[in-house]
């Protein structure tokens, strides 16, 4: 079984502040893929990244960076110098192999982030 | 530009009335999700097709039905919804190349009320 755990469910920060989102995730698949999107009110939801299982460099895209460590099973996620326009939930999520090519993601229960101008 | 397609964007339904929502792409991929989302929640998903082959997830009640008539459409039928399936519906797609993953692109989503 998957599971993604979110533990922050609310964070609220004021312009131009650092923020970091954390997710730890739990499998047995030893092949996975680790992602985040955002979901702005409109509700689309927007893919931010995605992390295999055999890549731990952490990577960095504009204000965004992700530092993913196996040895605590963590994918969190820095929004530098935070904007109001980054206010939105973020879900983690994790994807194994279900079978025949169609990979499933197990979501987290999001970060709903607040930035106040 | 390619994309996944989600009608209507708002749907109102009354309580045990049927109800058809629609999902289209332009990106002949092969697999296609049916996500529900309620208020404040993560995500669930419902079922996917890949290709031809319909994928249910045990949990999804049997209200819940889909059609992929082509690999550009697929469809969600509730038959009778209950107060309790309000919520948004997303639908998504990805490439199945066996043993690569490929991401999955989200449409706009369905806010369905039911009244």
């Amino acid at each position: 079984a998957q599971k993604v755990t979110q533990a922050q469910t609310e964070i609220s920060v004021v312009e131009k502040e650092d923020v970091t989102l954390d997710c730890v995730y739990e499998t047995r698949d030893t092949t996975y893929y680790l992602f985040w999107y955002k979901q702005p009110p409109s509700g689309e939801l927007v893919f931010l990244i995605r992390r295999n299982s055999f890549d731990e460099q952490n990577e960095i895209s504009g204000r965004y960076s992700w530092n993913f460590q196996k040895s605590t099973s963590s994918f969190n996620f820095t929004i530098t110098a935070s904007q109001v326009v980054d206010s939105a939930v973020y879900f983690c999520a994790l994807s194994a192999d279900s079978g025949a090519g169609s990979y499933q993601l197990t979501f987290g229960k999001g970060t709903k982030l607040s930035v106040i101008p | 530009d390619a994309m996944v397609i989600q009608n209507p964007r708002y749907q109102v339904t009354q309580f045990g009335k049927p109800v058809t929502l629609s999902c289209s792409q332009t990106l002949n991929h092969n697999v296609m999700y049916w996500y529900q989302q309620k208020s404040s929640q993560a995500p669930k998903l419902l079922f996917h097709y890949y290709d031809k082959d319909f994928n249910n997830e045990a949990d999804t009640p049997d209200n819940f039905q889909s059609r992929r008539p082509n690999t550009s459409f697929c469809f969600l039928d509730i038959r009778s919804p209950g107060l309790g399936d309000a919520a948004m519906y997303l639908c998504a797609t990805s490439r199945g190349t066996s043993g690569t993953y490929n991401e999955q692109f989200f449409g706009p989503g369905t806010r369905l009320t039911v009244l």
